[in-house]
């Protein structure tokens, strides 16, 4: 129940396409929904986050969809640029501040220039 | 605003000694929490320490432990290493916890032969 399934493995996408991973999770405690994105030899970095009373989220190129009912949540990266090609990783957590965080086991993106 | 900080970048042990990994956290963050990376498990959460006290603990044995000084520095020890430890560790820093952005540190990769 504490896991977050994240879907594809890897991503092939042509530059300018849109590049969609997904994320399901079981425990419907989790209020708080950030993504990642880290490039080799770094950590990661906080990209967007999400909260249950909302469905969407944008910033600029990224946007996080979110649906309560399925316990699903996805990112949307539109005009994906080779710069883009990094690994991203999903996440939950639940409650107060001091709670864990689970996260997905990751997608490695990479786009064609 | 230097970000966060982890010593050393690299390190080699053998089976059954032990490891402390240092963080330093972004000035101002109180809370410090502790991953570890690997290709087949991904991002998992170790723990997470605020003004000096364990919050949260994830699923690892007790070999794996941590501290938080007054300064919010954290180390991380893992005693009577085994092959599976050898993984990147990162450290990442808040203001107040994990539901709001964690700035991560580039990472300690632990090798134990």
């Amino acid at each position: 129940q504490q896991q977050v399934k994240q879907s594809p493995q890897s991503l092939i996408v042509q530059k300018g396409g849109i590049s969609i991973i997904n994320c399901a999770y079981e425990n419907t405690a989790f209020d708080y929904f950030p993504w990642y994105q880290q490039f080799p030899g770094k950590g990661p970095a906080l990209l967007i986050a999400i909260r249950p009373d909302v469905s969407e989220k944008k910033e600029g190129r990224f946007t996080i969809s979110f649906n309560k009912s399925a316990k699903q949540f996805s990112l949307h990266i539109m005009d994906s640029q080779p710069g883009d090609s990094a690994t991203y990783f999903c996440a939950a957590s639940k409650g107060n501040r001091d709670d864990k965080i689970i996260f997905g086991k990751g997608t490695r993106l990479h786009i064609l220039p | 605003k230097a970000g966060v900080t982890q010593t050393p970048r690299y390190l080699i042990k053998t089976r059954g000694q032990q490891v402390t990994l240092s963080c330093s956290p972004i000035s101002g963050h109180r809370s410090v929490s502790w991953y570890q990376q690997t290709p087949g498990q991904g991002l998992q959460f170790l723990f997470e320490y605020f003004s000096e006290t364990q919050r949260n603990k994830g699923n690892f044995p007790g070999r794996f432990s941590g501290r938080q000084f007054s300064n919010s520095r954290s180390e991380m020890n893992v005693s009577t290493l085994e092959l599976g430890d050898s993984a990147l560790y990162l450290c990442a820093s808040s203001l107040q916890g994990v539901q709001e952005t964690q700035y991560f540190g580039p990472g300690t990769r632990l090798l134990v032969l």
